[in-house]
């Protein structure tokens, strides 16, 4: 089915860790986005890609590592996991920064222990 | 960076009209005016889009008065299966297309 999907949808880590969240989107939309979401923050861009091998930083980026080497792929890593990066983790593509809408997955929540 | 401020929450009953107001002080003059809908365990879903005056979809209509500074979103005759989270997106080129949400408006519908 056309669409964007994350995986996975739950994952528990222990602090120090490597972890990576998936994304991958079937529209062939330019743009991709990384949020991740927080009681009190409503979502903060962690990451955006305008294409495959452009990235850029957004608002909160350190300890994160993005990567674009397909378009359809837009794949999260958090190279060494900490407490603090618990939170749920939206990925989102858009057809262009053009005022185009931002189409959501369903978050991949996690929990580093 | 163009700033949103939306009430944290409202209250309505089915069949009522809810009208969120936010405020976009600094809109710069090529920015959008986009809100997104959200339910828990979902990620946010586009809701509708406007530069200026009024627009409106199957879905809500969206006020935008002469000096862009604040905007309205209508739910008409909501029902409660509209409690959700709405947030208000301000955005272009000024902001380099890097949208943040804010904490939304909780609207909770009740029967």
């Amino acid at each position: 089915d056309a669409g964007i999907t994350q995986s996975p949808r739950y994952k528990i880590t222990e602090t120090g860790r490597q972890v990576t969240l998936m994304c991958h989107q079937t529209w062939s939309h330019s743009y991709m986005f990384w949020y991740r979401q927080d009681l009190g923050h409503g979502l903060r861009l962690i990451y955006y890609s305008a294409a495959a091998d452009i990235t850029d930083k957004g608002e909160v980026p350190d300890g994160y590592v993005v990567s674009r080497s397909k378009t359809e792929n837009f794949p999260l890593t958090l190279e060494s996991a900490t407490r603090s990066q618990t939170s749920v983790y939206f990925c989102a593509s858009s057809e262009s920064t053009t005022n185009s809408p931002l189409h959501f997955g369903n978050g991949t929540r996690l929990t580093v222990t | 960076l163009a700033k949103t401020t939306q009430p944290i929450s409202m209250d309505s009953y089915e069949g009522q009209e809810v009208n969120i107001t936010c405020s976009h002080n600094n809109i710069a003059t090529n920015d959008y005016i986009t809100w997104y809908q959200q339910f828990p365990s979902q990620g946010p879903r586009f809701i509708i889009q406007g530069y200026k005056t009024k627009v409106t979809n199957e879905v809500a209509s969206l006020f935008i008065p002469a000096d862009r500074k604040s905007s309205t979103l209508s739910l008409p005759r909501v029902s409660l299966s509209d409690t959700a989270v709405y947030y208000c997106l301000v955005g272009g080129p000024s902001n380099d297309y890097k949208l943040s949400f804010g904490a939304g408006t909780t609207v909770t519908v009740r029967a």
